[in-house]
């Protein structure tokens, strides 16, 4: 079956300009997660969505990152007026649920080049 | 969620036996030890995880101490394409708050033919 999707693959843009980024869980999964991993850094969390509402938004790093998550299935992830330090690979997963120990299906992730 | 130790790099011969030690001294009794990998230019990948005994699925065994201090993960017949970085998490299981993932530095892990 299909995995988790994530779009576009790649992203270059100017600073200051607004991004949107999608991910496409995998379907029935009711847990979904933001991730970014930048150049020679580990993954850290952003944020986390069950269902449509989002009970921890702890790691997203300022106001300028958002995200929602419509229909308990497609996330869109915006950073606005972009700098240069969002430069990173932003990756989604998603879980059948928080229950018991679920493991976190990844997609691709989306390489953001902030210019 | 306990701090995890694991070394930087380490080299396999393919068709080895790949062991990858984690240690998690600080472990409460409730953390869960994970552990996931990521192939250059991939999202990372689930591969095991337990509690307190040990465990086997189709692509690795993972051995836990009986103080569960630490772990091994053990890659029974390294292949090329087990080249990657391999991530030992600690993590307890609240269902309310997520299961968010916090990684490491993980350990770089190069099979040569």
């Amino acid at each position: 079956g299909a995995g988790v999707s994530q779009s576009p693959s790649n992203k270059v843009t100017e600073k200051g300009k607004d991004v949107e980024l999608r991910c496409d869980p995998i379907s029935g999964h009711t847990a979904l997660y933001w991730y970014r991993q930048s150049l020679g850094q580990g993954l850290e969390f952003l944020i986390y969505f069950q269902g449509n509402s989002a009970p921890d938004k702890s790691g997203l790093p300022s106001d300028r990152f958002s995200a929602e998550r419509t229909g308990g299935s497609v996330s869109t992830l915006t950073i606005q007026r972009t700098q240069q330090e969002d430069s990173a690979v932003y990756l989604c997963a998603s879980s059948p649920g928080t229950s018991g120990t679920n493991e976190q299906f990844f997609g691709p992730g989306t390489r953001l080049t902030v210019l | 969620d306990a701090k995890t130790t694991q070394p930087t790099s380490m080299d396999c011969a393919e068709g080895r036996a790949a062991n990858l030690p984690c240690n998690h001294s600080t472990i409460s009794g409730n953390e869960y030890v994970y552990w996931y990998r990521q192939i250059h230019s991939q999202g990372p990948q689930y591969i095991i995880h337990g509690l307190k005994n040990n465990e086997t699925n189709e692509m690795a065994s993972l051995i836990i101490t009986e103080d569960r201090k630490s772990s091994t993960l053990i890659l029974p017949h390294a292949t090329l394409r087990d080249t990657a970085v391999y991530y030992c998490i600690v993590r307890v299981q609240i269902k309310a708050a997520g299961n968010k993932l916090t990684f490491g530095g993980g350990t770089r892990v190069l099979v040569k033919p």
